[in-house]
């Protein structure tokens, strides 16, 4: 069975520019969760959706923002694009709402410049 | 590829008892272990680390045991409390690489 797919695994943008980053859960997965992780802040839960609806909500500005398709893949997208948005983006699928259990993707690396 | 395994999703333990979680990894190149800890509807925060470079780590009542020649390390917590009640997830990563995380292990702790 295939495991979290996050795409691309690296990427470089400037200041202001906005990104878009997926997310495909295991097969039969419905819940992903975003997760920003920099050495500063450690992990840092940004949402959570399930059947398409955002069900969970970090404390992250309304640049970042998500959205979940029927088919339970996942997009995380930030616009106007700080500095201090450079870190790892994680995502998560569980087979429902608030499991316990969550597989992570490898990650996308975002370095703004 | 599930390069960190936490085998066990669950434990329960009695408060004052000995709580062990364990996970495996099949990377030896990983050098830098962590462990979180999940409460429900929030995100994972840090607990505790080790370095490849030793084979233990204490804070307070959590100590991490590295075990290299096995791609094993455990968090033990001694005493157990009802509020450690969580998920726990171990991460490893490899000089400056990204991390790579377990699925978790829900532990509970009866009064």
């Amino acid at each position: 069975k295939a495991g979290v797919t996050q795409t691309p695994r690296y990427l470089i943008k400037t200041r202001g520019q906005q990104v878009t980053l997926s997310c495909s859960p295991i097969s039969g997965h419905r819940s992903v969760s975003w997760y920003q992780q920099t050495p500063g802040q450690g992990l840092q839960f940004l949402f959570e959706y399930f059947s398409e609806t955002q069900r969970n909500k970090g404390n992250f500005p309304g640049r970042f923002s998500g959205r979940q398709f029927s088919n339970s893949r996942s997009e995380m997208n930030v616009s106007t694009l700080e500095l201090g948005d450079s870190a790892l983006y994680l995502c998560a699928s569980s087979l429902a709402v608030g499991s316990d259990i969550q597989y992570f993707g490898a990650g996308t690396r975002l370095s703004v410049l | 590829d599930q390069q960190v395994k936490q085998n066990s999703p669950s434990l329960s333990v009695q408060e004052g008892r000995i709580s062990i979680l364990n996970c495996d990894y099949t990377n030896s190149m990983f050098d830098y272990f962590l462990w979180y800890k999940k409460y429900p509807a929030e995100g994972p925060t840090f607990l505790i680390s080790i370095s490849s470079i030793k084979d233990k780590n204490e804070d307070g009542r959590f100590t991490v045991f590295l075990n290299k020649s096995a791609k094993h390390l455990s968090l033990h917590i001694v005493p157990s409390q009802p509020g450690d009640s969580a998920v726990y997830f171990c991460a490893a990563s490899a000089s400056n690489n990204d991390m790579r995380f377990g699925a978790g292990t829900r532990l509970t702790v009866k009064p």
